[in-house]
């Protein structure tokens, strides 16, 4: 069965610094990915998504995320933190052919500090 | 153009006691799916639905049921409640265009917070 792997529930950066969210998945078959961010009290938004193609894809907010199939990563980057970003981060994943149900990590609690 | 949108934004119960949440889809969107999501997990699928029809369910009980009306909204009934349905219920919709295996991005509400007493 597809999973993904959160590494890290809680990453802590200062302002301006490189922020990387790790993620691992696990599919016999080529996955689509996904990356969303959770703001307190509110639901899932979408920063980015994997599908076909180029495996650097570029989301909102100044987020990228790229495919690495050697070695079933989908990190996500963004050059400089922002106080703002700071929120939980979900790495999801869709099984092509399985419909479209998403399968969620943990989750990753960013923490931008001054 | 009105996202999704979940009614009640919180809710408390009892144990045994049955409860009903509701989601609007996204406007031009025919498929909503539901999770649960427990405090300080991932959410969890638990089904979705097509055409008024569950089209896949993920690994809850029977207890778990629901409904998807000619205009596309839905419905997530829990019976028997237990103090482990806490949880917040995430509704999420996407555009099937007559494919399930689509790729189309999901949208999510902002959930229903439901306690269990």
């Amino acid at each position: 069965a597809q999973s993904v792997t959160q590494l890290g529930s809680h990453v802590s950066v200062s302002e301006g610094a490189l922020v990387l969210l790790r993620c691992n998945y696990s599919s016999s078959v080529p996955p689509y990915l996904f990356w969303y961010v959770q703001y307190p009290n509110q639901g899932l938004q979408l920063l980015l998504k994997y599908t076909t193609g180029a495996t650097l894809v570029k989301g909102i907010n100044g987020f990228e995320a790229e495919f690495k199939k050697s070695e079933t990563s989908f990190h996500l980057t963004k050059p400089s933190a922002h106080m703002s970003d700071a929120a939980e981060y979900f790495c999801a994943v869709i099984v092509t052919g399985g419909g479209n149900k998403l399968t969620f990590g943990t989750g990753t609690q960013l923490k931008v500090e001054l | 153009d009105a996202g999704v949108t979940q009614s009640p934004t919180h809710l408390i119960k009892t144990r045994g006691q049955q409860v009903t949440l509701r989601c609007s889809p996204k406007s031009g969107h025919d498929t909503v799916s539901w999770y649960q999501q427990a405090l300080g997990q991932g959410p969890q699928f638990i089904f979705q639905y097509y055409e008024e029809e569950e089209r896949q369910r993920g690994n809850f009980p029977d207890r778990f049921s629901g409904h998807q009306y000619p205009n596309y909204s839905s419905e997530l009934n829990v019976n028997a409640l237990l103090l482990g349905d806490s949880a917040l219920y995430l509704c999420a919709s996407s555009l099937a265009r007559g494919r399930l295996n689509s790729n189309q991005p999901q949208h999510f509400g902002d959930g229903t917070r439901l306690s269990i007493l």
